[in-house]
């Protein structure tokens, strides 16, 4: 089992759709990022987490210490909006990053 | 906010060559770089710690003989993959934490990262 799960693997949705994404894990964290990878790869870091809420713009990400859950919202989804979605847990333990496989967004026009 | 540089965006290379790609943080320094290798639809892996001053660390499975790091400054990581294969092709992404408390967690700030295809 993946030390970082994330749910789901693929999805589509209709442009306007609010969309959630979430993230799992099983080990002590100290922080963790959600990632946006473009179809070119390029990387952008959209939120690190180590309790409660964060919004930018049309996304927020919520995180659940205790339940060891966090979520990605994009609210009024677009095309552009179109990535996958990466989940990273910095581990407390070793302090290294592991990622999850990602989420593959698709917002149809 | 914090940036982190990676230069090249990408680059193709002929098999048996070197290719060295450069991580830079803009605006803060980094004592410690990650470099993570990602290959086609799977999840991104670490490959090594790079550390100013001293040897990096090498995640097991990875070739320090092949994959040479030299963080040269408090802003700079290089990774050289030396005698590069088809096989190298991947796409290579670093990062570097900002350290504003040494008693908390730090900031991790994610380079663009580097597209290699090796012919």
């Amino acid at each position: 089992k993946n030390e970082v799960e994330q749910s789901p693997q693929n999805l589509t949705a209709q442009e306007g759709e609010f969309i959630t994404i979430n993230c799992s894990y099983s080990v002590g964290i100290s922080a963790l990022h959600w990632l946006q990878q473009h179809p070119g790869g390029g990387i952008v870091s959209l939120f690190m987490l180590s309790s409660g809420k964060k919004k930018h713009g049309r996304l927020i990400a919520t995180i659940n210490i205790q339940e060891k859950h966090s979520s990605l919202h994009i609210t009024a989804s677009h095309p552009r909006d179109s990535a996958v979605y990466i989940c990273a847990v910095r581990s407390r333990r070793d302090d290294k990053i592991i990622f999850g496989k990602g989420t593959r967004l698709h917002i149809l026009p | 906010g914090a940036v982190v540089s990676q230069h090249p965006s990408w680059v193709i290379c002929k098999s048996g060559t070197s290719v060295k790609i450069e991580c830079r943080s803009l605006d803060f320094q980094a004592t410690t770089m990650f470099w993570y290798r990602q290959f086609p639809k799977q999840s991104l892996m670490l490959m090594a710690t790079s550390n100013e001053g001293s040897k990096a660390t090498y995640e097991q499975g990875v070739e320090k003989d092949k994959f040479l790091i030299n963080h040269a400054s408090l802003t700079l990581s290089t990774l050289t993959v030396t005698s590069a294969h088809p096989e190298d092709s991947s796409f290579y992404i670093c990062s570097a934490p900002r350290v504003r408390d040494p008693r908390s967690y730090n900031e991790q700030f994610f380079g663009p990262g580097t597209r290699l295809t090796v012919l």
